[in-house]
């Protein structure tokens, strides 16, 4: 059954702490994305990666960090320095097949405490 | 990527067809027009897209103008699962990079 899978889906964090979220694909595309939504707002694009061992950063970058070590995978650590990190985050897949469309996981809503 | 405007939210009676305007009057020719939907708490669902011909698939049809700077996405026989958050938005079909959703019009099915 192929996919975006994202877990968990709902994640809680002290204030201070780092935490890592995970996307995992198995979609066989090479391109991945990370967006952040705040409520009632549009997408926001934190950091992208074209191809393996490579990313770039989108337009929210500061006090995120990602790695992409593998082609299905794309974990996302949002660290102490993000002053406002409680959000929905989505990440998705894109296809070179289809003109790059991108196809999304079903997100992980993280909340500090 | 040309801006869209969408109404911010339209209802539908359950089974009849619903038609889903977008305005992109600033689309430049090699921009696809895609239709995505959200439903509360969600990840946004890809639906459908195209460049120029009016495009079908098992989920919705689109109708883009001929000038290009408007498309309609119909959903042929709404249900009531089909309530949800629908995006235009538009993308150079070979660039990699960030998606853009508006505001995106809120589509009640109701009963």
């Amino acid at each position: 059954d192929g996919g975006i899978t994202q877990s968990p889906k709902y994640l809680f964090r002290k204030e201070g702490q780092n935490v890592t979220l995970s996307c995992e694909q198995n979609l066989n595309h090479d391109a991945m994305y990370w967006y952040r939504q705040d409520p009632g707002q549009g997408l926001r694009l934190i950091y992208y990666s074209q191809i393996v061992n490579d990313f770039q950063k989108g337009d929210i970058a500061e006090g995120y960090s990602v790695s992409r070590e593998k082609k299905e995978s794309f974990p996302l650590t949002v660290t102490s320095a993000q002053k406002n990190p409680t959000a929905f985050y989505l990440c998705a897949s894109a296809s070179p097949s289809q003109q790059e469309t991108q196809y999304f996981g079903p997100g992980t809503r993280l909340l500090v405490l | 990527d040309a801006k869209t405007t969408q109404p911010p939210s339209m209802d539908c009676a359950e089974g009849r067809a619903a038609n889903l305007p977008c305005n992109h009057s600033t689309i430049s020719g090699n921009e696809y027009v895609y239709w995505y939907r959200q439903i509360h708490s969600q990840g946004p669902q890809y639906i459908i897209h195209g460049l120029k011909n009016n495009e079908t698939n098992e989920m919705a049809s689109l109708i883009i103008t001929e000038d290009r700077k408007s498309s309609t996405l119909i959903l042929p026989h709404a249900t009531l699962r089909d309530t949800a958050v629908y995006y235009c938005t538009t993308r150079r079909g070979t660039s990699y990079g960030k998606l853009t959703f508006g505001q995106g019009t809120i589509l009640t099915v109701h009963p």
